[in-house]
Parts: C-alpha cells; sequence; structure tokens
C-alpha cells in the first residue's frame, strides 16, 4: 500500500508563532497531488492546501504553506502566526495520477492533533 | 449553496439491521467517496464512483453496499450492520479524478450500532 505517514500524533504551538507538520509519503506514481484537510472539533473536514507533484514552488494559501520536498516524499504543513482557532486535528492526504494504482482516490495519513496556546 | 450534504447526521441501529446513509451533492461533480474515520486509522475509502452507474471498490468495502443511478446521489447501504461499522461516515466529491482535483467532503454521520 502507498502509504501516508505523520509522525506527530500532537503538536503543541504558542499563539501568534508558526508551526510545521510533518507528512512523508510513498508512491510509485509519476503524477500525483498532496492536500492537507483540518478537522476542527465540529467534525467536518475542510480543505487547506494542494501541491502538484509537478509544481516548481511551493503551494501557499494565507497563512498556509507547503514545504515540499520531492526527493525526500515529504510535503510538510507549515502554519504561520498560529491563532487558537487553528487547534484542530490535520489531515495530510495524496491523490494518484492517471496510470497508478490509486488514480482518483485519496490516501489519507493518520492525522496531527494541533493544540495552540494563549 | 448547498454544496455536499448527508442524512442522516447521526444514528443509531442494532446489529443486523439494514442501514442507509444518503449523500447528495449541487455541483454536478462526476466522482463521489464514502469514507469512514476510526481513530488510529485515519480515513479510509470504503466505495467510490466515477459516474452515474460506476462504482468501485476501496479499502475497505466489506459489508457496504453502494449504488449511484443519478449523478448527484451516492447513498452507502450497510447490508446487515455489525458493532464494526461504528464509525464516523464521511461523503466526498470532486469534480473529476484527475490526481489535481480537490474533493470536498460532507459534514458526515455518527453511526453507532449497538
Amino acid at each position: 500500500a502507498q502509504k501516508i505517514t505523520q509522525t506527530q500524533p500532537g503538536m503543541f504551538v504558542q499563539e501568534k508563532e508558526a508551526v510545521t507538520l510533518d507528512c512523508t509519503y510513498d508512491t510509485s506514481d509519476q503524477s500525483y497531488g498532496l492536500f492537507w484537510y483540518k478537522q476542527p472539533s465540529s467534525g467536518e473536514m475542510i480543505f487547506l492546501i494542494y501541491q502538484g507533484s509537478y509544481d516548481e514552488q511551493n503551494a501557499t494559501e494565507g497563512r498556509y504553506s507547503l514545504n515540499f520536498q520531492k526527493a525526500r516524499k515529504s510535503a510538510n504543513l507549515v502554519i504561520s502566526a498560529s491563532q487558537l482557532g487553528d487547534s484542530a486535528m490535520y489531515f495530510c492526504a495524496r491523490r494518484g495520477g492517471a496510470g497508478g494504482t490509486s488514480y482518483g482516490k485519496l490516501t489519507f495519513g493518520q492525522g496531527t492533533i494541533l493544540t495552540v496556546h494563549p | 449553496d448547498a454544496g455536499i450534504t448527508q442524512s442522516p447526521r447521526y444514528k443509531i441501529t442494532e446489529t443486523g439491521r439494514q442501514v442507509t446513509l444518503m449523500c447528495h451533492q449541487t455541483w454536478s461533480h462526476s466522482y463521489m467517496f464514502w469514507y469512514r474515520q476510526d481513530l488510529g486509522h485515519g480515513l479510509r475509502l470504503i466505495y467510490y464512483s466515477a459516474a452515474a452507474d460506476i462504482t468501485d471498490k476501496g479499502e475497505v468495502p466489506d459489508g457496504y453496499v453502494v449504488s449511484r443511478s443519478k449523478t448527484e446521489n451516492f447513498p452507502l447501504t450497510l447490508e446487515s450492520a455489525t458493532r464494526s461499522q461504528t464509525s464516523v461516515y464521511f461523503c466526498a466529491s470532486s469534480s473529476a479524478g484527475a490526481f489535481q482535483e480537490t474533493q470536498y467532503f460532507g459534514p458526515g454521520t455518527r453511526l453507532l450500532v449497538l
């Protein structure tokens, strides 16, 4: 199975500081997409940011950026200037490209619980 | 805009009963998915559908049945519920299957099987 690994079950950060959530992945696909989702305590899954395997620049969306290192197969999420509302579970996921066994499907990591302290 | 909705949001049932979870999306997305979320496992794909009348198994399909007669609906049926199917179920959709297409999730259904 092409696995997604999030090695940090829980992370703590002080409000207004930056935090990095780790994600590494296995894949034999030539093309693929990497996604991060946020799941607050209310339970919904909120899409945050996307990085394509062919993208040369790291993706950014407001306070979220993705530190993509293709050779290392890592796609770490960086949250700058943390806010109390960032406290949530964060999931890394990968979607395979055409021709691969995981085409169209998302594979998720087990998640990291982020707690932001005031 | 309604987006993607799931019903019921909460369900309690008994072992052996049939249960159907509904999913409806208003975007006319081609692809739809069912996931279950359990502690320690993240989200795992149960079934997915690339279009009306086209469905395929995911990682954990046993004990589940799906159908997709209309593009906007993708019901998930537990034919004979077991306690191990107690979980949170998420429906998702995307406009296409390409790797760059984002999947958008419904609010989830919490299912308890007694």
